[in-house]
C-alpha cells in the first residue's frame, strides 16, 4: 500500500525552528518528486514546496522562501521541511504529497499523507 | 490571494448537476498548462479527483467529469449524492510564480 506518514508537528514560539519529516513507502521513493501543501485553519490548500526526485532542483512558494527549506533521503525514503523563522501565520496542517513524476513541471499529487499540525503561537 | 478563482460554494439537491467553474490567466490555464482536481472530504487529506483536466484516476466514479477552456476549467458532479458534500480544489502550474505550483481558492459543495 502506498502511503506517506508526516511527523514533526509541535507548538512553537514565534521566530522558533521546526522540522517536518514525511515516511513514505509502497512505492519508488526515488524516482518521484514530492510536495509540501499546508492548509490554515479554516482555510484553502496552499503550495509551500517540491522537490525533484534526485534533490536537485527545489521551488518555493513566496510566502516561504528564504525561511523553509525542503529536502530528501532516498536512503531513508524520507521527505524533510526545515521551518526557521516561524510566524503566526504558518500555523497549519501540513500534508506530504507525492507527485506523478519525477520531474518538476505541471504535474499533479495522486497521493496525500494525512498530516501534521505546526502552532506557532507565545 | 490565489491566482485560480473559484465560487466559495455551490449547492445542489441529490440527483442534480453542480458545477465548479476555476478561472485563471495566460499565464497558468490560459498558457496550456493542464488543470487538475482535488476533493477534500471533512476532517480528511485531499484526494486527487481529476487529473490532466479531464482524467479520473481509477475509482473515482464516472459522475465526477472535467474540462478545460481558454483560461478557464470547470468540474462538474452529475447525479449529486450526499456523500459528494465536501470542498474541492483545482490545480495548476502558474509560470509567473517563483514557486509555480498553485491552488484554486476553493468550493464547498452542499448537498440540499
Amino acid at each position: 500500500e502506498v502511503q506517506l506518514v508526516e511527523s514533526g508537528g509541535v507548538v512553537v514560539q514565534p521566530g522558533g525552528s521546526l522540522r517536518l519529516s514525511c515516511a513514505a513507502s509502497g512505492f519508488t521513493f526515488d524516482d518521484y518528486t514530492m510536495h509540501w501543501v499546508r492548509q490554515a485553519p479554516g482555510k484553502g490548500l496552499e503550495w509551500v514546496s517540491l522537490i525533484s526526485w534526485d534533490g536537485g532542483s527545489t521551488y518555493y512558494a513566496d510566502s516561504v522562501k528564504g525561511r523553509f527549506t525542503i529536502s530528501r533521503d532516498n536512503s531513508k525514503n524520507s521527505l524533510y521541511l526545515q521551518m526557521n523563522s516561524l510566524r503566526t501565520e504558518d500555523t497549519a496542517l501540513y500534508y506530504c504529497a507525492k507527485d506523478s513524476s519525477s520531474g518538476y513541471c505541471c504535474n499533479y499529487m495522486d497521493v496525500w499523507g494525512k498530516g501534521t499540525t505546526v502552532t506557532v503561537s507565545s | 490571494q490565489s491566482v485560480l478563482t473559484q465560487p466559495p460554494s455551490v449547492s445542489g439537491a441529490p440527483g442534480q448537476r453542480v458545477t465548479i467553474s476555476c478561472t485563471g490567466s495566460s499565464s497558468n490555464i490560459g498558457a496550456g498548462y493542464d488543470v487538475h482536481w482535488y476533493q477534500q472530504l471533512p476532517g480528511t487529506a485531499p484526494k486527487l479527483l481529476i487529473y490532466g483536466n479531464s482524467n479520473r484516476p481509477s475509482g473515482v466514479p464516472d459522475r465526477f467529469s472535467g474540462s478545460k477552456s481558454g483560461t478557464s476549467a470547470s468540474l462538474a458532479i452529475t447525479g449529486l449524492q450526499a456523500e459528494d458534500e465536501a470542498d474541492y480544489y483545482c490545480q495548476s502550474y502558474d509560470s509567473s510564480l517563483s514557486g509555480r505550483y498553485v491552488f484554486g481558492t476553493g468550493t464547498k459543495v452542499t448537498v440540499l
